[in-house]
């Protein structure tokens, strides 16, 4: 079964600094990869996805991340921490099993931007 | 525009109640999908629908059931055999197959059991 590894439950960034969200995946196929980002008591949206085409993919609110296969990563990345880029990021990789598509969602990284 | 409707944002219930939240998409996607959030665990998949009449079990099922009579609505009931209901839960919808696996989120209803 495929499953996600974000590293760090919570990150802590000056505002204006580089802002590094890590996730490390398992998958037996070549995935398909997503970050999602959640604001307080809101349902998820998504910064950006990786459908196999370009490995640097770029996303919403300046985010970028990049599809790693050497070292199943797909770290979330932007150059200048904003105010409000504080939330919670959540990787996620495909799973297809018996004809049906899930998502395997990772358990989250809480991003704190400090003035 | 279209969305995912989730309703009520806020759900308060005594414990040995069951109670279903609702969860409605115009957005003509075949595949709706019901998750359940705690702090620091992630996205939990309770139960998750291809087409109408059809759904399956995910990972975390026991305690809960799904209905599927039409493409645009997924309720959840929460029955009082779930031994921990409080927990934020997140209705989402996709079309197989065609968007890659991409998920469009509701805003989640918050149900609190005491």
């Amino acid at each position: 079964a495929q499953s996600v590894t974000q590293l760090g439950s919570h990150v802590s960034v000056s505002e204006g600094a580089l802002v590094l969200l890590r996730c490390n995946y398992s998958s037996s196929v070549p995935p398909y990869l997503f970050w999602y980002v959640q604001y307080p008591n809101q349902g998820l949206q998504l910064l950006l996805k990786y459908t196999s085409a370009a490995t640097l993919v770029k996303g919403i609110n300046g985010f970028e991340a990049e599809f790693k296969k050497s070292e199943t990563s797909f770290h979330l990345t932007k150059p200048s921490a904003h105010m409000s880029d504080a939330a919670e990021y959540f990787c996620a990789v495909s799973d297809r099993q018996g004809g049906s598509e899930k998502l395997v969602f990772g358990k989250g990284t809480k991003l704190t931007v400090n003035p | 525009d279209g969305g995912i409707t989730q309703s009520p944002k806020y759900l308060f219930r005594k414990e040995g109640q069951n109670v279903t939240l609702s969860c409605e998409q115009n957005l003509n996607h075949d595949a709706m999908y019901w998750y359940r959030q705690d702090p620091g665990q992630g996205l939990r998949l309770i139960y998750y629908s291809q087409i109408v009449n059809d759904f399956q079990k995910g990972d975390i099922a026991e305690g809960y059931s799904v209905s599927r009579e039409k493409k645009e609505s997924f309720p959840l009931t929460v029955t009082s055999a779930q031994k921990n209901p409080t927990a934020f839960y997140l209705c989402a919808s996709s079309i197989p197959g065609r968007v890659l696996y991409e998920q469009y989120f509701g805003p989640g209803t918050r149900l609190t059991v005491t």
